[in-house]
């Protein structure tokens, strides 16, 4: 099965500063990279994910790279907000092309103003 | 409605009870999927429903779990003899076809004392 790891655990920026997570995935099959955003006590929402026949992609200040040799995906988020701070998720196939996600361990954002 | 719901929000239940927690998808989602998701943790697979068709429930955690999605709409994700272990949020998510596009719900958050 598929193996996520995501690191840091949590990240402080001044606002207006960028944020970079990674993770990093074991299955070369996966195919498959969403990120979740998830704010306290509510429910994961997806933010960008990627497919594996492409190496970048962006979505106004967030923007998602992936690097399949490496087997490594990360998430850029430029000119942050106090609004972008949350628990960060990433995730993949749980093995191979499989629908069900594993999920790597979360990074806590906080933007301070 | 508009997205997945969950009920009941919060679930207090005494050590040996059973539980009964539902899930109501988007109306026209296929694919629906359980995950566990413990305190500080990114969500942990349980089971996926393909339509009525239960296709993997290798992520239930022991046989007090089961789950049930009778008429391929609704799903009810049942835990008999509850342990204090089992104290997490429960997400339910669906998605339309086989996609991987999940849309989560706010979940039910089970403390058993």
């Amino acid at each position: 099965g598929e193996n996520v790891e995501q690191h840091p655990s949590t990240l402080s920026v001044q606002e207006g500063d960028s944020a970079v997570i990674k993770c990093t995935y074991s299955d070369s099959a996966s195919n498959y990279f969403p990120w979740y955003k998830q704010e306290l006590g509510k429910r994961p929402q997806l933010i960008i994910d990627i497919r594996s026949n492409v190496g970048e992609k962006k979505d106004q200040r967030i923007a998602v790279t992936l690097n399949k040799t490496a087997k490594h995906f990360s998430l850029h988020i430029t000119e942050t907000q106090p609004e972008d701070s949350a628990v960060y998720f990433c995730a993949a196939p749980r093995s191979g092309s499989a629908r069900q996600l594993t999920f790597g361990s979360g990074t806590q954002l906080t933007v301070l103003p | 409605g508009a997205g997945v719901s969950q009920s009941p929000r919060y679930k207090v239940a005494k050590r040996g009870q059973d539980v009964a927690l539902r899930c109501d998808p988007i109306s026209g989602h296929v694919s629906l999927f359980w995950y566990q998701q413990a305190l500080g943790q990114g969500p942990e697979f349980l089971t996926y429903f393909q339509n009525e068709a239960q296709l993997d429930k290798s992520g239930l955690p022991s046989d007090r779990f089961f789950a049930e999605r009778p008429e391929g709409s609704v799903s009810t994700l049942k835990i008999q003899r509850t342990q204090q272990e089992d104290s997490a949020v429960y997400l339910c998510a669906s998605s339309f076809g086989q996609g991987y596009g999940y849309t989560f719900g706010s979940g039910t958050r089970l403390t058993v004392v």
